[in-house]
């Protein structure tokens, strides 16, 4: 079985350009999760999908981001106009569902490295 | 205060020796936590999850709760140098997975 995958795993952009990362999370899993790690801090929690939804964007740092899951498959996460504090590694994670702890494991993909310069 | 501390790193363990890894939260309506394992490059793995106060055993890990203190730590028992690897604690406020809450990590290296 295909784990989560992400397209880029390695991007070198300009500030103020655009750039859209890709997550195709495991078959069947309805939740997927977009995490960030910048530079010397912890993993930080972006948003939520359950299928096409939006469960919980709270984490998105402001409005040059822009997360969609169009049909509740694969999620693309926009960053436009990129900022040097931008740069980070982005995971995307998907689980199956989100009813309760037994099985309900989060798998992460391993990474979109984003450098802006 | 962060919301998840882990002891700060690096560690090192000789290869066969115990590994203690400690994580504390500032939550008190956190429920369920996780210990996840990342070698470098490689996405974080899930190795231990723990729900209840005590202890939970899998193979050489053991996850050690105490929601009282607000405590959380894993042991690695007879480490091998496949074991180094950068460990993180993460915390939930609910019963399942979502909104994962982490630690910065420890690096642990085990020396052969």
């Amino acid at each position: 079985e295909a784990g989560v995958t992400q397209f880029p795993s390695h991007s070198v952009i300009e500030k103020g350009q655009t750039v859209t990362l890709r997550c195709d999370p495991i078959s069947g899993h309805d939740n997927l999760y977009w995490y960030r790690r910048v530079m010397g801090k912890e993993i930080k929690f972006l948003l939520h999908f359950v299928k096409e939804s939006k469960q919980d964007e709270s984490g998105m740092p402001n409005n040059r981001f822009l997360a969609e899951r169009t049909g509740g498959t694969y999620s693309t996460l926009k960053v436009q106009p990129a900022e040097l504090e931008d740069s980070g590694v982005y995971f995307c994670a998907s689980s199956q569902d989100n009813r309760g702890a037994a099985g309900n494991t989060i798998y992460f993909g391993e990474g979109s490295w984003l450098t802006v310069v | 205060q962060k919301e998840v501390e882990q002891n700060s790193g690096p560690l090192s363990v000789p290869e066969g020796a115990i590994a203690s890894l400690n994580c504390t939260y500032s939550d008190r309506v956190s429920q369920s936590f996780f210990w996840y394992r990342q070698y470098s490059g490689k996405s974080p793995e899930l190795i231990m999850s723990i729900y209840s106060n005590g202890d939970k055993e899998d193979g050489r890990f053991t996850a050690q709760l105490n929601k009282a203190s607000q405590y959380v730590s894993l042991l690695i028992r007879d480490s091998q140098p496949s074991d180094s690897a950068t460990y993180l604690c993460a915390v939930n406020k609910g019963v399942s997975g979502s909104r994962l809450t982490f630690g910065e990590g420890t690096q642990l290296t085990v020396n052969p």
